[in-house]
This record gives structure tokens, C-alpha cells and sequence, in this order.
């Protein structure tokens, strides 16, 4: 069953301290999403990747987040220095591009890692 | 601007009691609406793509319809295990493969 995988499922961190989260797509998925979800702001894009090329990331704060796809098969999501306003769950989504026949537009989901920081 | 309300923001029903959950949304040039369930600590579970009004489909006891304003989710007869939350979300021809994401409809479903 193909699935977006996440990791860390959970992360406590002190503030001050570097947060990697990481991502492995669904094999074949060409475009990669980072999302943000808090229980004010609901479900908020970050950025997202299409053949590993960073396409948007206006939803980022650039002076503390970044984004990469060192390959097809991991995408990563640091925080340097982190605060306490970054306690939220971070979700990783893939898909294909738009017009493509397989499983057209849609997006799926991994199950997120649950940042704290403290 | 892509832009998704959901209504109502929690709902609670008996077993067996059919409703719907509304998503209003205004986008430059519809390419899909996407309808997904999620479950306390996990991500998003898709259910549903539409592409143009008038369309509907149908899982088990949901069924998705849309409307060039708006798409339903109808819940006929629900189970305990319908409780979640379902949230709607949009891709506009303008946004690239984004979906923009109503705050969504927490479903409870007493038996």
C-alpha cells in the first residue's frame, strides 16, 4: 500500500534548537508538499517541490525555515533556531502534476510530526 | 485568492441520522475540489475529487455533490466510526497544484 512516510512522528525540542523533519513521497509522485496545522490556523502550505525544483514557498518563514529534496525519494523540512510558535503538526503530502492520468490532481498525506517546542 | 468555508464547524448527530456538511468556495478556474476525512492524530485521508458542477460520487455513505458555488457532503445514516473531521479543499487554475483547505467540519456521531 504506497504511502507518504514520515519522520520524526514526534519531537519535543527546547527553543533555540535545529528541527529536521524528513519525508519519503509515494514512489512516482513528481511534486511534494509541506504543511503546517494548528488549531487557529487549520491547514497552511508551506512550500511545495515539483521534480525535486522548489516551485512555492511564500508560506515559509525564510529566516528560520527551509526546504530541500536532496533526492526524488526524501524531501526535508529544517527550523533553525525554533520557537515556541512553531508547536504544530507538520504534514508532507505528494502528487503528480496536474494532467496526468494517473490519480489525477490529488494530494496524499502522511501522518505528520507532531513538533513542540518548548 | 483561493477561498474555503466550511459549515458547520461541529456537528452532532444520533446513529442513523442522516445530515450534510457544506463547503462554500470561491477560485479562479476550478481545476478540482477535494473532500478528506482525518482522524485525531492522524493526516488527511482522501476521499473524493470533483472536477465540474453537477458531478457526484458516492462511498459507502457518503456522496459528495458540487455546485459552481459550492459542494456538499451527505452522510446518510452514520456510524460512531463516520466521527472525524472532514475537511474541503480547492485547486484553482492560478494556484499550480496547491490545494487550499477549509477549517473544516468535526463530525460526531453518538450511538
Amino acid at each position: 500500500d504506497a504511502r507518504v512516510t514520515q519522520t520524526p512522528r514526534h519531537k519535543v525540542t527546547e527553543m533555540g534548537q535545529e528541527v529536521t523533519m524528513r519525508c519519503q513521497p509515494i514512489l512516482g509522485h513528481n511534486t511534494v508538499f509541506w504543511y503546517r496545522q494548528t488549531m487557529m490556523q487549520g491547514l497552511e502550505l508551506l512550500a511545495y517541490f515539483r521534480n525535486r525544483a522548489p516551485l512555492d514557498d511564500s508560506g515559509m518563514p525564510k529566516d528560520r525555515f527551509s526546504a530541500e529534496m536532496p533526492d526524488a525519494t526524501l524531501a526535508t523540512l529544517k527550523i533553525q533556531p525554533s520557537e515556541p510558535r512553531d508547536s504544530a503538526v507538520y504534514f508532507c503530502a505528494s502528487g503528480l502534476k496536474p494532467g496526468t492520468t494517473y490519480s489525477g490532481n490529488t494530494i496524499y498525506f502522511g501522518e505528520g510530526s507532531w513538533l513542540t517546542v518548548v | 485568492e483561493d477561498q474555503v468555508t466550511q459549515s458547520p464547524e461541529a456537528l452532532r448527530l444520533q446513529e442513523g441520522e442522516s445530515s450534510s456538511l457544506n463547503c462554500s468556495y470561491t477560485v479562479s478556474g476550478l481545476r478540482g475540489l477535494f473532500w478528506y476525512r482525518q482522524d485525531p492524530g492522524k493526516g488527511p485521508e482522501f476521499l473524493f475529487t470533483l472536477y465540474s458542477a453537477g458531478e457526484e460520487k458516492e462511498k459507502e455513505r457518503l456522496k459528495a455533490t458540487l455546485t459552481k458555488k459550492e459542494s456538499f457532503l451527505h452522510i446518510t445514516a452514520p456510524k460512531p466510526e463516520d466521527s472525524a473531521t472532514y475537511l474541503c479543499a480547492v485547486q484553482g487554475e492560478t494556484s499550480g497544484s496547491r490545494l487550499t483547505f477549509g477549517e473544516g467540519t468535526q463530525l460526531t456521531v453518538n450511538p
